[in-house]
């Protein structure tokens, strides 16, 4: 059974550019969150989505969007990058019931370098 | 609004030792309570988590964790550390509400002395 699995794992852009990272949640998980990992940092919470709409949003500006499609797959797009944008994005799933209460299945992140 | 705090970016503790690592919690409501593992280049797992119920809970890997709430703590604790616990240690808090979110700590990274 795969666990949650996210592209690409590292990834350079510049500032201006725009990325998008995908994640593909644990098999039977319908609810995906994002979270923005800066070096030396504990996870912020960007946005967390369930039956294709964004359910709850942390403090992160609108550059910062995302999807989820039929499949409970995600996208977290980023827009116009800063160089503070620099960290790894870390995608979690669970199922419904559990999404908050702590069973948040990890994936190994995305590292994005932005120069 | 909810916070964590954990006292020490890093702690170092010999194989052998007893493993204290501390969390303060800030809530407005109860809480529910996690500690999350990070081995390096690796995502985040779960060691252990208190919902409601008993106040000491278990986790995976030996560890443990006491919610006190006249303390405002969820220290976790492992009697006797091995090599293969060296890695960052994230406390996170969220309400008792399905809809809130996970809020993490900074993290504490252990190091194991030989």
């Amino acid at each position: 059974d795969a666990g949650v699995t996210q592209s690409p794992t590292h990834l350079i852009k510049t500032r201006g550019q725009q990325v998008t990272l995908r994640c593909s949640p644990k098999s039977g998980h319908d609810t995906v969150s994002w979270y923005q990992q800066a070096l030396g940092q504990g996870p912020q919470f960007i946005f967390q989505y369930y039956e294709e709409e964004e359910r709850q949003r942390g403090n992160f500006p609108d550059r910062f969007s995302g999807h989820q499609f039929p499949n409970y797959s995600s996208e977290l797009n980023v827009n116009a990058l800063l160089l503070g944008d620099s960290a790894l994005y870390l995608c979690a799933s669970s199922p419904d019931v559990t999404a908050n209460t702590g069973e948040l299945f990890f994936g190994e992140g995305s590292r994005l370098t932005v120069l | 609004a909810q916070s964590v705090t954990q006292l020490g970016s890093h702690v170092s503790v010999s194989e052998g030792a007893l493993v204290l690592l501390r969390c303060n919690y800030s809530s407005s409501v109860p809480p529910y309570l996690f500690w999350y593992v990070q081995y390096p280049n690796q995502g985040l797992q779960l060691l252990l988590k208190y919902t409601t119920g008993a106040t000491l809970v278990k986790g995976i890997n030996g560890f443990e964790a006491e919610f006190k709430k006249s303390e405002t703590s969820f220290h976790l604790t492992k009697p006797s550390a091995h090599m293969s616990d060296a890695a960052e240690y994230f406390c996170a808090v969220s309400k008792m509400n399905r809809d809130d979110k996970i809020i993490f700590g900074k993290g504490t990274r252990l190091h194991i002395l030989p």
